[in-house]
C-alpha cells in the first residue's frame, strides 16, 4: 500500500533563517507531487506541483521554492523565511491528473 | 476557469441530527468531485468521491453525496451526526484535463452533544 511521509513535524523558525520541508511518497511510482499551505484558520492554497522528476510548476509567486529530486522525493524550500510564512504545509501525491489526492500529516511551521 | 465554492464556513449541529454541506463548482464540462474532512492539526482524509455513473455516492464514515448537474452542485450529507464529525469539511473539484485539483475553502462543522 501506499504511505506518504513529512517531516519534520512541527518546526519553530527564526525570520531570515532558510527553510527545508521533506516529503516522501512509498508504493508508488511516477506519482504527481503537491504543496499546499494552510494559514490559521483559512483554506488550503496551491503553493507547486510535479508530474516528474525536476518538473515543478508554480501557483503562486513567493518566498518559497520546491525540488524533485527523486521520483517519490518533493522538497519545499526558502532562503530567507518571511513572519508570514507560518502555516500547515501538506504534500500530497495522486497517480496523475486529477485523480484522487492522498495527503500527509503535515508540517506545522512557526516563524518568529 | 474552475472554482468551488462552500457556501457556509461554519455549521453547528446536534449530535444525532442530520447534516448537509453544501458545495458548487464552475464548470464547462462534467468535473471529478472530491470531499475531504480534515481533523485539527491532520492532513485531509477523502471520504468520497463522483468521476462518473451514479450521481449519489456513497463514501467512508457513513456519508454520502449527490452531484446534481443543473445546479452544479454536490452536496454532502450524513442522516445522523456525530461528535467525532467534528471537522473541517473541503469540496474539491478537478477535470481529465488538469494536472491537479482545485478545493473550495472548507466548512467547518460543530457538533453540540
Amino acid at each position: 500500500s501506499q504511505t506518504i511521509h513529512q517531516w519534520p513535524a512541527t518546526l519553530v523558525q527564526p525570520v531570515g533563517s532558510p527553510l527545508s520541508l521533506e516529503c516522501t511518497v512509498e508504493g508508488t511510482s511516477n506519482p504527481n507531487l503537491y504543496w499546499y499551505r494552510q494559514a490559521a484558520g483559512r483554506g488550503l492554497q496551491l503553493l507547486f506541483y510535479s508530474v516528474g522528476i525536476g518538473q515543478i510548476s508554480s501557483e503562486v509567486p513567493q518566498n518559497l521554492s520546491a525540488s524533485r529530486p527523486q521520483d517519490r522525493q518533493f522538497i519545499l524550500s526558502s532562503k530567507k523565511l518571511l513572519l508570514s510564512d507560518s502555516g500547515f504545509y501538506l504534500c500530497a501525491w495522486s497517480t496523475g491528473g486529477s485523480e484522487t489526492q492522498y495527503f500527509g500529516p503535515g508540517t506545522r511551521l512557526l516563524v518568529l | 476557469a474552475q472554482s468551488v465554492t462552500q457556501p457556509d464556513i461554519h455549521i453547528t449541529v446536534s449530535e444525532g441530527a442530520s447534516l448537509e454541506l453544501r458545495c458548487n463548482y464552475s464548470y464547462g464540462a462534467t468535473p471529478y468531485l472530491f470531499w475531504y474532512v480534515q481533523s485539527p492539526g491532520q492532513g485531509l482524509q477523502l471520504l468520497l468521491k463522483y468521476f462518473s455513473g451514479d450521481t449519489l455516492v456513497q463514501g467512508i464514515k457513513g456519508f454520502e453525496a449527490e452531484f446534481k448537474r443543473s445546479q452544479s452542485s454536490f452536496n454532502l450529507r450524513k442522516p445522523s451526526v456525530h461528535w467525532s464529525d467534528a471537522a473541517e469539511y473541503f469540496c474539491a473539484v478537478g477535470a481529465s484535463w488538469l494536472d491537479k485539483v482545485i478545493f473550495g475553502p472548507g466548512t467547518s462543522l460543530s457538533v453540540i452533544p
